[in-house]
């Protein structure tokens, strides 16, 4: 089975400064490891994904996430946020074999950027 | 390429009623996947389509189904609504063994 946890419903950060959200995931064989980004009354929008092969994965708008197997981590990162990154943040976690392509979300984390 | 598209953006149905929802992937996709997202819940799985065929469904009640065409286009169904049924509707296509979803922007659904 697999699962998402995303630590920190909110995140608040000044223009500029670090963007780090934090992704935890459970899954019972090789994860494929996604991060999408939801604007209001938008649909959601693919920034990255991992899918066994390099281990740190470089996405749009300048984000990148690192995959942890030991740490079973799959944090989201940005060295200098912007105020157009205000927006809601999901994680996700597909299995890499079998079970369709049924996708497992976290419960997302909205990011604030103040100016 | 076109984008997921998803009709109509918004919905007002009365509790007892029942709605249609449509979705038409990425030219080419052929895996249509819905998803309800609401604020308490998340972002919570309904169904999987491929090639007419539904290969994985999310635990909701029977009152939701949906069903894919030939052309791969999506309807989900849901029959006798409730209030706790009001909620954004996702719709996500893939291509088949591929590991992306695209989403479309969703119908919002508000059930009275």
């Amino acid at each position: 089975a697999q699962s998402v946890t995303q630590l920190g419903s909110h995140v608040s950060v000044s223009e500029g400064a670090l963007v780090l959200l934090r992704c935890n995931y459970s899954s019972s064989v090789p994860p494929y490891l996604f991060w999408y980004v939801q604007y209001p009354n938008q649909g959601l929008q693919l920034l990255l994904k991992y899918t066994s092969a390099a281990t740190l994965v470089k996405g749009i708008n300048g984000f990148e996430a690192e995959f942890k197997k030991s740490e079973t981590s799959f944090h989201l990162t940005k060295p200098s946020a912007h105020m157009s990154d205000a927006a809601e943040y999901f994680c996700a976690v597909k299995a890499s074999r079998g079970a369709g392509n049924q996708f497992y979300f976290g419960t997302g984390t909205s990011l604030t950027v103040i100016p | 390429k076109a984008g997921v598209t998803q009709t109509p953006r918004y919905l007002i149905k009365t509790r007892g009623q029942q709605v249609t929802l449509s979705c038409s992937p990425i030219s080419g996709h052929r895996s249509v996947s819905w998803y309800q997202q609401t604020p308490g819940q998340g972002l919570q799985f309904l169904f999987e389509y491929f090639s007419e065929t539904q290969r994985n469904k999310g635990n909701f009640p029977g009152r939701f189904s949906g069903r894919q065409f030939s052309n791969s286009r999506s309807e989900m169904n849901v029959s006798t609504l409730e209030l706790g049924d009001s909620a954004l509707y996702l719709c996500a296509s893939s291509f088949f063994l591929d590991y992306e979803q695209y989403f479309g922007p969703g119908t919002r659904l508000t059930v009275t």
